[in-house]
């Protein structure tokens, strides 16, 4: 069991454009939802920490404006990059945690290219 | 200086031998400890997960932490080939539930 689930894998999008990213707990409620950016060779960042039915926190210097989070569900959370531009490709990993465990269990992560 | 401090390699041991990874913090007030796998373009795995000081095992996989040295590890004995990929080692303050804070990352490669 849980398994987290994220869409899609990769996505190569142009300059200006919004891309969203899913992230799905497959098998089980996930009551909170992290998103992690990742450079390459560089260890995993927190952009935002996400509870089901309520505004998403994030961390400093991260623009709440521009990384939209929506955890809608309590399977299901939303990543809205906005007006893409080149400096955000990244990989863009959510992770998923469910009351009463003490574990993160984390997606395969999101490729992100801006072109 | 970074909250959490760990060589970033690259680690290239022969198969078989034993592999120490080590990460250093400066908050005294973590109090979860965690060491994950990453393969190359994907998602961190969770290996161990330990609670305050101690030492815990798992098959081929032994944690450490010093919470007195600030300092933990991760002992691989017998490493095969398919152990390498990035280790990460990573805390908390409440819970592995709660934010974590990551290393750097090890890049270990296992020769056979």
């Amino acid at each position: 069991g849980a398994v987290v689930s994220q869409h899609p894998s990769w996505v190569i999008c142009k300059s200006g454009t919004s891309v969203k990213i899913e992230c799905r707990s497959l098998d089980f409620q996930a009551t909170t939802m992290f998103w992690y950016r990742q450079f390459p060779k560089q260890s995993l960042m927190l952009m935002a920490t996400s509870n089901e039915g309520s505004k998403a926190t994030y961390e400093q210097g991260v623009e709440k404006d521009k990384f939209l989070i929506n955890h809608a569900s309590l399977t299901l959370s939303t990543l809205t990059v906005t007006s893409a531009h080149p400096e955000d490709s990244s990989f863009y990993i959510c992770s998923a945690s469910r009351r009463g465990t003490e574990t993160q269990y984390f997606g395969p992560g999101t490729r992100l290219l801006v072109l | 200086q970074k909250e959490v401090e760990q060589d970033p390699g690259p680690l290239s041991v022969p198969e078989g031998a034993i592999v120490s990874l080590n990460c250093t913090y400066s908050n005294s007030a973590f109090q979860y400890f965690m060491w994950y796998r990453q393969y190359s373009r994907k998602g961190p795995e969770l290996l161990m997960y330990t609670y305050s000081s101690g030492n815990k095992e798992d098959g081929r996989f032994t944690a450490q932490v010093d919470k007195s040295s600030k300092y933990i590890s991760l002992f691989i004995r017998d490493s095969q080939p398919s152990d390498s990929a990035t280790y990460l080692c990573a805390m908390s303050l409440t819970s592995s539930a709660s934010k974590i804070i990551f290393g750097s990352g090890t890049r270990l490669s296992i020769r056979p």
